[in-house]
């Protein structure tokens, strides 16, 4: 069972466009939500992070909305650069400490 | 202040064969994960571990899959009599002891059976 849903599987924006990835979860007993940003060939490396007690959190291009009643939270993109093409994934911590992971979202910033 | 290492970076062995790979965490860092992460799909977890006890091993494979993070030195991830399937790539990740910190990945150990 996917702990946490996570959608388009793969997204193409162009140069400058918003890139927007959601995700969904329904275990109310996940108490942290971070993305994480993977390149090939390499480990995810974290990029940004919220609690449930806040509605938005912005830093830098990437803003995190979190929905709490919907369950629901999303990643979005500002000012997309070619070097922003990765694998994003969404996870989720339970209160026992472990994370668990979206399927991932391949994004691809056309020039 | 190193990041998580995780030797080695690529690992080939034969069907039958025992696989091990290595996670050493971030100093100060007493919490590990595994995860497999199999291509075009995202991470799964395996096990939870803190210093000689394991958390959570509900993701690990109930035969030939074992993992282990002793007092000293670490953690091991044990795959034996390897198939093809087990094929993947294999990610550690550490945390603080404090909750509500952040998890940090390593590099990743590609396990290839041929």
């Amino acid at each position: 069972q996917q702990q946490v849903k996570q959608s388009p599987q793969s997204l193409i924006v162009q140069k400058g466009g918003i890139s927007i990835i959601n995700c969904a979860y329904e275990n109310t007993a996940f108490d942290y939500f971070p993305w994480y940003q993977q390149f090939p060939g390499k480990g995810p490396a974290l990029l940004i992070a919220i609690r449930p007690d806040v509605s938005e959190k912005k830093e830098g291009r990437f803003t995190i909305s979190f929905n709490k009643s919907a369950k629901q939270f999303s990643l979005h993109i500002m000012d997309s650069q070619p070097g922003d093409s990765a694998t994003y994934f969404c996870a989720a911590r339970h209160t026992g400490n472990q994370f668990y992971f979206g399927t991932g979202t391949s994004l691809t910033v056309i020039p | 202040n190193a990041g998580v290492m995780q030797n080695p970076r690529h690992l080939v062995r034969r069907r039958g064969q025992e696989a091990r790979l290595r996670c050493s965490p971030m100093k100060g860092h007493s919490h590990v994960y595994w995860y497999r992460q199999l291509p075009e799909e995202g991470l799964k977890f395996m096990v939870y571990l803190q210093k000689e006890n394991i958390i959570d091993e509900s993701g690990m494979p109930k035969e030939r899959f074992s993992a282990e993070f002793p007092k000293e030195g670490p953690s091991i991830l044990r795959i034996q009599q390897v198939v093809r399937g087990d094929s993947a790539a294999y990610f550690c990740a550490s945390s603080r002891e404090i909750r509500n910190t952040e998890a940090f990945f390593g590099q990743g150990t590609r396990l290839t059976v041929v």
